[in-house]
């Protein structure tokens, strides 16, 4: 199965920081990428997919890039509502499979 | 607007057995594939077991002892969990599909349901 790796596993970043996360997949998935947030005692919320397409109401702030092996995920200024654990999940085929998460708080 | 809700999870022994279920509401049920996932408490996300109208798919650690499907015209979602392990252990959500596709990207999620397998 592919595994996907993310770095870091937590970040702290100051109030209109900009911050990157990344997401490498053991195995080339194309494009089948996507990011979700998930504030603490919340549940997941689908940020991108298709590795770079912004869902619909998330904030201009977040964008995702990368296709192949290595992806990202950028908040452009970050805000405090932005502190959450953010995961990449693949979805070329099953199983559908998370990173481990990278915890974002706040410096 | 879209929602789901789970139901069914509890404390269980070891080696027993639930049946999850999960109600959708808000959207057209029968055009989406559906997934359960999992949270142990304090770890990630783990993808669990998707279905769609023509396929069910199964996480090797739980692939012959869990069972999921669905009811198109009750708009419900289930998963069979038997002979369950104390590492089952873990907030359940079901979560839908953006597409009929069961791998696409996850749009609408449940607040879950506890399972504990313990003695």
């Amino acid at each position: 199965d592919i595994q996907m790796t993310q770095s870091p596993s937590s970040l702290s970043a100051s109030i209109g920081d900009r911050v990157t996360i990344t997401c490498r997949a053991s195995q080339g998935i194309s494009n089948y990428l996507a990011w979700y947030q998930q504030k603490p005692g919340k549940v997941p919320r689908l940020l991108i997919h298709a590795a770079s397409t912004l869902k619909s109401g998330v904030p201009s702030r977040f964008s995702g890039s990368g296709s192949g092996t290595d992806f990202t995920l950028t908040i452009s200024s970050l805000q405090p509502e932005d502190v959450a654990t953010y995961y990449c999940q693949k979805y070329n085929s099953v199983p559908c499979t998370f990173g481990q998460g990278t915890k974002l708080e706040i410096k | 607007e879209m929602q789901l809700l789970e139901s069914g999870g509890g404390l269980v022994q070891p080696g027993g057995s639930l049946r999850l279920s999960c109600a959708a509401s808000g959207f057209s049920f029968g055009t989406y594939a559906m997934t359960w996932a999992r949270q142990a408490p304090g770890k990630g996300l783990e993808w669990v077991s998707a279905i769609s109208n023509d396929n069910t798919y199964y996480a090797d650690s739980v692939k012959g002892r869990f069972t999921i499907s669905r009811d198109n015209s009750k708009n419900t979602l289930y998963v069979q969990m038997n002979n369950l392990r104390v590492e089952d252990t873990a907030l359940y959500y079901c979560a839908k599909s953006q597409s009929f596709a069961a791998t696409d990207g996850f749009d609408v999620w449940g607040q879950g349901t506890m399972v504990t397998v313990s003695s």
